[in-house]
């Protein structure tokens, strides 16, 4: 139980062009999704975090206008990379929580999706 | 700030043996501190979780501990297999903090056959 898929699971495209990322979990209710960025030999980085039916807590350093985050659905969220830029190429990760706030409880993590913008 | 280390950077040990990954962090304010894995190019696999309440974690061949007052944590890998190659994140969650996780730079583990 508890997966986290995640579509697509790479992505080329052409700079200025926009990509979205879903991030699905599959046998669970995820009140709270996370999205995480990981650079080469980097750390990964919280880029925002999300709780159904309300808008995205977005880090500090992380443009709200250029990561669009939605959050519609238990089961589904979305991340779409606006007029993406050489700069955001990186390995997106998405996490799931059934528990508003996660403090207590595991998060599930997706596969994740590679992104590289030409 | 509120950081999260980990050492050694790599790791290359001959198979069979036992291990010890170390992560350290700056704030003891932590609700619960957990061990992952991640092969190359893939997601996250979560290994072991250590609330703020607890000293210690076991699954199988693996053990984790925690010391909140000294801001420590090591994951402890019992007769060592190639198949374990990989690297090993430690994240930390924060009291009062963000809701996500902050991760350690991770350690790449090699097991030599």
């Amino acid at each position: 139980g508890a997966v986290v898929s995640q579509h697509p699971s790479w992505v080329i495209c052409k700079s200025g062009t926009s990509v979205k990322i879903e991030c699905r979990s599959l046998d669970f209710q995820a009140t709270t999704m996370f999205w995480y960025r990981q650079f080469p030999k980097q750390s990964l980085m919280l880029m925002a975090t999300s709780n159904e039916g309300s808008k995205a807590t977005y880090e500090q350093g992380v443009e709200k206008d250029k990561f669009l985050i939605n959050h519609a659905s238990l089961t589904l969220s979305t991340l779409t990379v606006t007029s993406a830029h050489p700069e955001d190429s990186s390995f997106y990760i998405c996490s799931a929580s059934g528990v508003a706030g996660a403090h207590q409880e595991t998060q599930y993590f997706g596969p994740g999706t590679r992104l590289l913008v030409l | 700030k509120q950081e999260v280390t980990q050492i050694p950077a790599a790791l290359s040990v001959p198979e069979g043996e036992n291990l010890v990954l170390n992560c350290s962090f700056t704030d003891s304010a932590i609700y619960n501190l957990q061990w992952f894995r991640q092969d190359p190019g893939k997601g996250l696999t979560s290994l072991l979780l250590i609330q703020s309440s607890q000293r210690e974690q076991t699954s199988g061949r693996l053990n984790a501990s925690l010391d909140k007052s000294s801001g420590r944590s090591t994951l402890y890998i019992a007769a060592s297999q190639p198949g374990d190659s990989a690297t090993y994140l430690c994240a930390v969650y924060w009291t009062g903090g963000a809701d996500g996780l902050t991760f350690g730079k991770g350690t790449h583990l090699i097991i030599q056959p």
